[in-house]
């Protein structure tokens, strides 16, 4: 069965400073993983995927994660943070297990002081 | 672009009542999906859906049930309204064949009070 945590409900960090996000999964098969982001009153918007066979994958808005197997991590990083990054983040798990579930982290809601 | 429309921000329903919550997307997606989402608990999974007529129990779908007639719209259906099924609401859809990881199109949500 598939599962998703999020180390950490919030997240606090300075503008220009290191934003990680940490996100451990468990899955009976290769999975697909993905990072989403929220902005207030929104729905949530893909980040980044996973794709077979590479280990850091970029996304959007200067984010990228590293897929590590031997640790079932997927941490999101970006190397300096903006004001405009403060929204909240989660990490999702799916597999081909006969339908497509998406299983959702709770989520980690980051804040950037200026 | 994948346009998901949920076809109200916010609603207020009494306990007890009949509460229909709509979905449509326009580009001609097989699946969908119904999240809910509580502040500490992320998106929960509600229902599914893969094909027309077609629907799955995701995590938690006491209390809920669900309408596919036509592949563009996923309903949310609560048969008596409660309390604590206050909440914000996601839509979503994707067409995620076998062996694909496309990822999911949401919906700006709705969110229900029921008092």
């Amino acid at each position: 069965a598939q599962s998703v945590t999020q180390l950490g409900s919030h997240v606090s960090v300075s503008e220009g400073a290191l934003v990680l996000l940490r996100c451990n999964y468990s899955s009976s098969v290769p999975p697909y993983l993905f990072w989403y982001v929220q902005y207030p009153n929104q729905g949530l918007q893909l980040l980044l995927k996973y794709t077979t066979g590479a280990t850091l994958v970029k996304g959007i808005n200067g984010f990228e994660a590293e897929f590590k197997k031997s640790e079932t991590s997927f941490h999101l990083t970006k190397p300096s943070a903006h004001m405009s990054d403060a929204a909240e983040y989660f990490c999702a798990v799916s597999e081909d297990t006969g339908g497509f579930k998406t299983i959702f982290g709770a989520g980690t809601r980051l804040f950037v002081k200026a | 672009d994948v346009k998901v429309t949920q076809s109200s921000r916010y609603l207020v329903k009494r306990t007890g009542e009949k509460v229909f919550l709509e979905c449509v997307q326009d580009m001609d997606h097989e699946n969908m999906f119904w999240y809910r989402q509580d502040p500490g608990l992320g998106l929960r999974l509600i229902y599914f859906s893969y094909d027309v007529k077609m629907k799955e129990k995701g995590d938690i779908p006491e209390g809920y049930s669900v309408s596919r007639e036509k592949k563009e719209r996923f309903s949310l259906i609560l048969e008596s309204a409660s309390t604590n099924q206050t909440s914000m609401y996601l839509c979503a859809s994707t067409d995620r064949d076998r062996g694909s990881n496309s990822p999911l199109h949401f919906g700006n949500g709705t969110r229900l009070t029921v008092t």
